[in-house]
């Protein structure tokens, strides 16, 4: 089975900071995963995503994410923060069905 | 451009009472799914499935049914609704009807409170 464990329910960065957002996975198989940001009361828009091609995936928004097959992690990062960054992300990992870690609300103050 | 679309919006329920929520997809993805989110848990699978007249079970099914008669259409009932039910419930769909690398997109939620 897969999962995914985010470390940190809340994290908090000034503007212009690097952002950092911390992904860890299990999975029996080459797992594909992703990243999804969710704007108060709005759906998830997917950030982006890996599958195997590249290991350094950038996505929208200026945010980037690095596959780690040794330290079994998935983080998100992002060099500058801005503060329309502030929203809760959500690590999930995918095979037959898509199963999310718990989010990390970011806070960017100005 | 729809995409998957979520009704109602809204719904208040008493305990006891039944409700079906509705999600539709125009894109012609074989896989639909439901998720709840609750605060501090991040989104939990309820039910899914990968095409027509299949369905299975996530992480949460109980108190929850599912079916899929069209491509297009998944709704989720709930049989006898219970005040830990009370969420935000998302449906999901994506291309590829077992494992896939395919992203799902959701719908803007249904907001459900039981009393």
């Amino acid at each position: 089975a897969q999962s995914v464990t985010q470390l940190g329910s809340h994290v908090s960065v000034s503007e212009g900071a690097l952002v950092l957002l911390r992904c860890n996975y299990s999975s029996s198989v080459p797992p594909y995963l992703f990243w999804y940001v969710q704007y108060p009361n709005q759906g998830l828009q997917l950030l982006l995503k890996y599958t195997s091609a590249a290991t350094l995936v950038k996505g929208i928004n200026g945010f980037e994410a690095e596959f780690k097959k040794s330290e079994t992690s998935f983080h998100l990062t992002k060099p500058s923060a801005h503060m329309s960054d502030a929203a809760e992300y959500f690590c999930a990992v995918s095979f037959n069905d898509m199963r999310f870690g718990a989010g990390t609300r970011l806070t960017v103050k100005p | 451009n729809a995409g998957v679309t979520q009704t109602p919006e809204f719904q208040v329920l008493k305990t006891g009472q039944s409700m079906t929520l509705q999600c539709a997809q125009d894109m012609n993805h074989e896989y639909m799914s439901w998720y709840r989110q609750d605060p501090g848990m991040g989104l939990r699978l309820i039910h899914y499935s990968v095409g027509a007249g299949i369905t299975d079970q996530g992480e949460v099914p109980n108190g929850y049914n599912v079916s899929r008669s069209t491509t297009e259409d998944f709704p989720l009932r709930l049989l006898s609704a219970a005040p830990s039910q009370t969420s935000v419930y998302f449906c999901a769909s994506r291309s590829g009807g077992g494992a896939s690398n395919q992203p799902q997109h959701f719908g803007d939620g249904t907001r459900l409170s039981i009393l």
